[in-house]
């Protein structure tokens, strides 16, 4: 199995709500990624866990909590979020440590995020 | 970190070669260069990567010039499943590396039938 599958495809949610994103690997990758992508641009990394454990997080603001349940298990958690947060959300792995420069990240298709 | 220059778009025919170049002049000796693709409504995939020497898997062949200030990867026969967003990547090999992939603006391939 080599695929990361992210759920749900799509979200739709009010600034008030609460709402999370996931992602899941079973490719025994210890390396899980979150980026955001807007419209017509590249993607941009959020966070990196390495072994469970925030490694990276990109000046992200506190709406976003992410989590790393287990090693097969990234979420995204979403909370009092604007309309400029509405993106592509991907979710990516990677064998052993985040930092291996020789190792390809998987990525998966992504969550298409729009907040009214 | 070192940046990648590519240009914005290109076009190719349908089961012709496509060379899809990368500049980048500042390139350390640690760094590897790596290509990733993204289609229409889809996640990035990985592509092929290398060091100093080419490099061909099953999707593509990677020719890094001598002095690796650039590179070009090659698609050998284009389909119109090839049309997407190429993006040439640099990875540093330090102790810092966070494993953040630094995406450029890539080059946007289109395949006519």
């Amino acid at each position: 199995d080599t695929e990361v599958t992210q759920t749900p495809k799509h979200l739709v949610m009010g600034m008030t709500n609460k709402k999370s994103l996931k992602c899941e690997q079973h490719m025994g990758h210890r390396a899980m990624y979150w980026y955001k992508q807007k419209a017509k641009k590249p993607p941009e990394l959020m966070f990196v866990y390495s072994y469970e454990k925030l490694s990276i997080n990109e000046s992200v603001p506190s709406r976003f909590s992410p989590e790393c349940p287990n090693s097969s298990l990234l979420n995204l958690h979403l909370h009092a979020l604007q309309p400029e947060d509405s993106a592509l959300y991907l979710c990516a792995s990677s064998q052993g440590l985040a930092g291996r420069p020789y190792n390809e990240q998987f990525f998966g298709p992504g969550t298409r995020l729009t907040v009214l | 970190d070192a940046k990648t220059t590519q240009p914005n778009s290109m076009e190719s025919n349908e089961e012709e070669p496509v060379h899809l170049p990368c500049n980048h002049s500042t390139i350390s000796g640690t760094d590897y260069i790596h290509w990733y693709r993204q289609l229409p409504s889809q996640g990035p995939e990985y592509v092929i990567h290398g060091l100093t020497s080419n490099v061909n898997n099953r999707m593509a062949s990677l020719a890094i010039a001598e002095d690796r200030k650039s590179s070009t990867l090659i698609l050998h026969r284009a389909t119109l499943r090839d049309a997407a967003v190429y993006y040439c990547i640099l990875r540093p090999f330090y102790s810092g590396n966070t494993g953040k992939l630094i995406f450029g603006q890539g080059t946007t391939l289109q395949v006519k039938p």
